[in-house]
């Protein structure tokens, strides 16, 4: 069964700097793209970024670029997202979701719960 | 960037009807469309890919159309799980952009 456990969120500053994580399990996790997308409250899905397998290749919001770094530890199983210089418009629940990459197929398939990041002062 | 514009923004209906949402691209995007349904505070849950083409164990209920701009997403007998909002997202090209999403709530 697939798992995305996501956790690393919480109250941080304007200015600040956060973590996220998120667990994989259930799949081969270096064979697949791995997403962040996130949720302001109220409001509807933004993608945030996106990482290859391999982790060569990585995808960007333009509204995160520059403050953001997706990473993952194959060995770990684990997909992470650095945050710095966080800004109110940041407040969100973020999702990992695991991506198909098949031209024909390409959907994100399994998404972790969430965990909610707030940037308040 | 490719804008996914969804409409209705908010439907309301009543079980057993048959109801459409549209999302138009604002470029050509092939079949590289995916709907998601999502309820009040739980993750996104996938439904269909490459516009329409079910997840395995999503009901029948559920179709998806078109290529290119315009897709539509189809419930032929709205069910009372039915209810929550629906997500159209474009996997042509990054960034991986969503619709705006469709409420639908109970007439």
């Amino acid at each position: 069964e697939v798992q995305l456990v996501e956790s690393g969120g919480g109250l941080v500053q304007p200015g600040g700097s956060l973590r996220l994580s998120c667990a994989a399990s259930g799949f081969i996790f270096s064979s697949y793209a791995m997403n962040w997308v996130r949720q302001a409250p109220g409001k509807g899905l933004e993608w945030v970024s996106t990482i290859s397998g391999s982790g060569l290749s990585t995808y960007y919001a333009d509204s995160v670029k520059g403050r953001f770094t997706i990473s993952r530890d194959n060995s770990k199983n684990t997909l992470y997202l650095q945050m710095h210089s966080l800004r109110a418009e940041d407040t969100a629940v973020y999702y990992c979701a695991k991506e198909v990459v098949v031209p024909a197929a390409r959907r994100f398939d399994y998404w972790g719960q969430g965990t909610p990041v707030t940037v308040s002062s | 960037d490719i804008q996914l514009t969804q409409s209705p923004s908010f439907l309301s209906a009543s079980v057993g009807d048959r109801v459409t949402i549209t999302c138009r691209a604002s470029q050509g995007i092939s079949s590289y469309l995916a709907w998601y349904q999502q309820k009040p505070g739980k993750a996104p849950k996938f439904l269909i890919y490459a516009a329409s083409t079910l997840q395995s164990g999503v009901p029948s209920r559920f179709s998806g159309s078109g290529s290119g701009t315009e897709f539509t997403l189809t419930i032929s007998s709205l069910q009372p799980e039915d209810f929550a909002t629906y997500y159209c997202q474009q996997l042509n090209s990054y960034p991986r952009t969503f619709g705006q999403g469709t409420k639908v709530e109970i007439k």
